[in-house]
């Protein structure tokens, strides 16, 4: 089991404001995804970061690929309330096997 | 991309029972596969399901409880057997093209169990 710690676990702010998200592993990984899920929904794919430190923007959302490819960050500015949702890393190995977070429920209060 | 529907979305299940979900993708992909999610949680993969072979699943999970099926490249089935209320779940499938990168995931069955 390739185990991927994400932090913070929870997070409520206040629009506007700015935050990031950690994703770490002791494993590398070939590839490194980034989901949003909301309630009663599947995981929706944000982006995909496979270079060691690869940096990816999606409007206010920025993501980062650690250069030895063991841990990520996805950075959000000016967050608004349809920020909101569970935020899930998952890893890919030499296998294409996907390994996922433990996540990060946001909460952006308008 | 592809698009993945399942079936039900929902069902309220006796135990002892079983139920099976159906997961269909829009377009053929190489891999499927099965997760279970508690609400808010991350997801846990159950199995990888194989087509025209046998699902590879992971420690944990096995084939008697639930099998799996995946007659083609579209179509995929995961059996819950014998249900207890510790299998209330919400259970996902999703697709992949195998060559990398991007997996691509169904709305998730919700079931309970009493």
């Amino acid at each position: 089991t390739q185990l991927l710690e994400q932090s913070p676990q929870f997070l409520s702010i206040q629009e506007g404001e700015n935050l990031t998200v950690y994703c770490n592993s002791s494993s590398v990984f070939s590839s490194l995804q980034w989901y949003r899920q909301e309630p009663g929904e599947g995981p929706v794919l944000l982006v995909t970061v496979v270079t060691g430190g690869e940096v990816k923007k999606l409007k206010r959302l920025t993501f980062q690929f650690g250069d030895a490819r063991k841990d990520s960050s996805l950075h959000i500015t000016a967050a608004q309330p349809g920020d909101t949702g569970l935020y899930l890393c998952a890893g890919e190995d030499t296998g294409n096997q996907f390994y996922f977070g433990t996540g990060t429920s946001l909460t952006v209060i308008p | 991309s592809a698009v993945i529907s399942q079936k039900p979305s929902r069902d309220i299940c006796q135990r002892g029972t079983s139920l099976t979900i159906q997961c269909q993708v829009d377009s053929q992909v190489t891999m499927m596969f099965w997760y279970r999610q508690q609400p808010g949680q991350s997801l846990t993969l159950i199995a990888t399901a194989n087509q025209g072979s046998e699902a590879t699943y992971e420690s944990g999970f096995v084939i008697d409880k639930f099998p799996i099926s995946r007659p083609n490249l579209t179509f995929s089935t995961l059996t819950v057997s014998n249900m207890s209320p510790e299998d209330s779940s919400i259970y996902l499938c999703s697709a992949g093209s195998g060559q990398g990168n991007e997996q691509y995931f169904g709305p998730g069955t919700r079931l309970t169990v009493t």
